[in-house]
């Protein structure tokens, strides 16, 4: 099986843009996480869509967005872009239809940069 | 324990060592327990998911365990090698589906 694929891999963005970032799970996964990591902050989490519903969200500001399509494929909208929200931000799916627990199969990520 | 901890920040061990690492998280509200193994350049990969006070996982050299009363993970490697030089992540799942990562051990091998 193909595993969670991110695109694009490396983003730049100047303040004020928008930028959706797009992640498709393993075959058959119909859950999708994101996160971002910074230097400062590790590896927090943004939120996790199933079935196209988001099921849990994390402590971010409602500049940060996402759905899921019926496919499962699932896409990140940040707008009104700062310099904070440099980071890399992945995106992991999940066979099972229970979460929290699941066992996450993370993509390589997508590597934005705000100037 | 408000956050997820994880204890060294940063290890150097000789090959054929044995290392462990510690994971403290808040007790209360407790679903999971996971660690993933994080390479340079690739994916964080799942190691283990741990639910029950008491579990112990194993995989390979690699082994972990549980306590959830008093809210901490322990995951060992036995026999260091080279290519097990990464930065290890545990991560909490509360039963009100949140998940806390800690900030990670890495774990740098020499030959």
């Amino acid at each position: 099986k193909a595993g969670v694929t991110q695109t694009p891999r490396y983003l730049i963005k100047t303040r004020g843009q928008q930028v959706t970032l797009s992640c498709s799970p393993i075959s058959g996964h119909r859950s999708v996480s994101w996160y971002q990591q910074t230097p400062g902050q590790g590896l927090q989490f943004l939120f996790e869509y199933f079935s196209e519903t988001q099921r849990n969200k994390g402590n971010f500001p409602g500049r940060f967005s996402g759905r899921q399509f019926s496919n499962s494929r699932s896409e990140m909208n940040v707008s009104t872009l700062e310099l904070g929200d440099s980071a890399l931000y992945l995106c992991a799916s999940s066979s099972t239809g229970t979460w929290p627990g699941s066992t996450q199969y993370f993509g390589p990520g997508t590597r934005l940069t705000v100037l | 324990i408000l956050n997820v901890e994880q204890s060294p920040q940063s290890l150097h061990v000789q090959e054929g060592d044995s290392t462990n690492f510690t994971c403290s998280f808040p007790s209360s509200n407790f679903y999971a327990l996971h660690w993933y193994r994080w390479e340079t350049a690739k994916s964080p990969e799942a190691l283990f998911v741990m639910t029950l006070n008491g579990d112990e996982k194993k995989k390979g050299r690699i082994s972990a365990t549980l306590n959830t009363k008093e809210g901490y993970s322990y995951l060992y490697i036995k026999g260091s090698q080279p290519e097990d030089s990464a930065t290890y992540l545990c991560a909490s799942d509360t039963n009100a589906g949140k998940s806390t990562f800690g900030d990670g051990t890495t774990l740098t091998v020499k030959p």
